[in-house]
């Protein structure tokens, strides 16, 4: 089954401790993306990555890390939490190119700093 | 620089009644235009997407939107609301300059009143 899979679903951790989400997808896409949503702000973009070892900020991506080793694998890192990135957090896939097909969503990780 | 607008962040219709979702972008060029849903506690999916040739595009569930260039919007309809409609209804525009970038609105809650 074609599927972007992020782990945790949700956590909670206080200011500070560094955490990382992970996200992976199976469908072979080039491009991947991470996304927080918070209300009334729709989905915003962290961090991409077009291809491997290639990644780029997106519109807020103070306080973040990304890396993109591997073609199916784009983990998020939180060096040092703050209470400001609670928050709901989606990495997507797609395709890349002309042709743009649609985002393939996981399912979100929530996340709440103390 | 690309901007997507959802009149109402929350709107309540009754079962079988029409939806009507708003969505407007800014580019003077049209671009690649997506809506998306999102149902309680899960990731976001396609509901339909235009790119070129038929303005008036179908997508899952009975929904459909029409592109019209000439008010740089893209409303998001159904003829009849069911229960199972109730959800987060985002609008996404992709540029067809760089297409990766896909910008989101803010989203419109969807209530169906029985």
């Amino acid at each position: 089954e074609a599927q972007v899979t992020q782990n945790p679903r949700y956590l909670i951790t206080v200011t500070g401790k560094k955490l990382t989400v992970t996200c992976s997808q199976n469908m072979n896409h080039e491009y991947m993306s991470w996304y927080r949503q918070d209300p009334g702000l729709g989905l915003r973009q962290i961090y991409y990555s077009m291809n491997v070892e290639v990644t780029d900020k997106g519109d807020v991506p103070e306080g973040y890390k990304v890396s993109r080793k591997e073609k199916r694998n784009f983990p998020l890192i939180l060096e040092s939490p703050s209470p400001n990135q609670t928050s709901l957090y989606f990495c997507a896939s797609k395709t890349s190119g002309v042709n743009t097909g649609e985002l393939f969503f996981g399912e979100g990780s929530r996340l709440t700093v103390l | 620089a690309q901007s997507v607008t959802q009149l109402g962040s929350h709107v309540s219709v009754s079962e079988g009644a029409l939806v009507l979702l708003r969505c407007n972008y800014s580019s003077s060029v049209p671009p690649y235009l997506f809506w998306y849903v999102q149902y309680p506690n899960q990731g976001l999916q396609l509901l339909l997407k235009y790119t070129t040739g038929a303005t008036l595009v179908k997508g899952i569930n009975g929904f459909e939107a029409e592109f019209k260039k000439s008010e740089t919007s893209f409303h998001l309809t159904k003829p009849s609301a069911h229960m199972s409609d109730a959800a987060e209804y985002f609008c996404a525009v992709s540029d067809r300059a760089s297409y990766d970038k896909v910008i989101f609105g803010p989203g419109t809650s969807l209530s169906v009143i029985p």
